[in-house]
């Protein structure tokens, strides 16, 4: 079975700082991995994604991810957080093919503080 | 492009009463997605469809949920004799099936019910 765990519920950045959400995921072989932020009173926005390949993801919004296969981990990082940055950010996994049942994880807040 | 849209985006309703939402995919996608989302969780699956079909239910959609989509493009989801617990946002997503099956889901802004 799959399951995502997010570490940190809530996490507080300097606007400008360096930003990294930790992912780990538990699954039997290489899940197609995802990162997806949600505003308050708003649905997900994928933010980016894993198939295969690089391990180094880039994603919309100057968000990057890294898959490290050795850590079963996918931590997303964005080197200076922007104010609108501010969101509840979710990791999820998907099994191959298809990934029609992602798993989410719990999900970690961010506050970005000026 | 519209996106996905859902219908309601609140509902409050009394204990045993049943409600329907009604989730709208992007146009060319054929497949959809049903999730339930309660506070301080993250998503949980419910339901898939590809095209008309119902091809997967988790074990969360108890027999007072049902799911249709019976001419493959909006979809309806209905909760019968309500309770206190099926409080929850309802995120609606949708899919296009590509090759190697890698989709990418995109969700709706959600439906969220409140039980009295």
């Amino acid at each position: 079975a799959q399951s995502v765990t997010q570490p940190d519920i809530h996490i507080t950045v300097s606007e400008g700082a360096s930003l990294e959400l930790r992912c780990n995921y538990s699954y039997g072989a290489t899940p197609y991995l995802f990162w997806y932020v949600q505003s308050p009173g708003q649905g997900l926005q994928l933010l980016l994604k894993y198939f295969s390949g690089d391990t180094l993801v880039q994603g919309i919004k100057g968000f990057e991810a890294e898959f490290k296969r050795s850590q079963s981990s996918f931590n997303l990082r964005k080197p200076s957080v922007h104010w609108s940055d501010a969101a509840e950010y979710f990791c999820a996994v998907g099994a191959p093919p298809g990934a029609n049942n992602l798993f989410f994880g719990t999900g970690t807040r961010l506050t970005v503080i000026p | 492009d519209t996106g996905v849209s859902q219908n309601p985006r609140h509902k409050i309703t009394k204990r045993g009463q049943n409600v329907t939402f009604r989730c709208d995919p992007i146009s060319e996608h054929n497949r959809l997605y049903w999730y339930r989302q309660t506070l301080g969780q993250g998503p949980e699956f419910l339901t898939y469809f590809q095209n008309e079909a119902q091809l997967e239910k988790s074990r969360l959609l108890s027999d007072r949920f049902s799911a249709e989509r019976p001419k493959g493009s909006f979809s309806t989801l209905e909760i019968q004799r309500t309770e206190q617990g099926d409080s929850a946002m309802y995120l609606c997503a949708s899919s296009t099936t590509s090759d190697r099956g890698r989709n990418e889901q995109f969700f709706g802004p959600g439906t969220r019910l409140t039980v009295l």
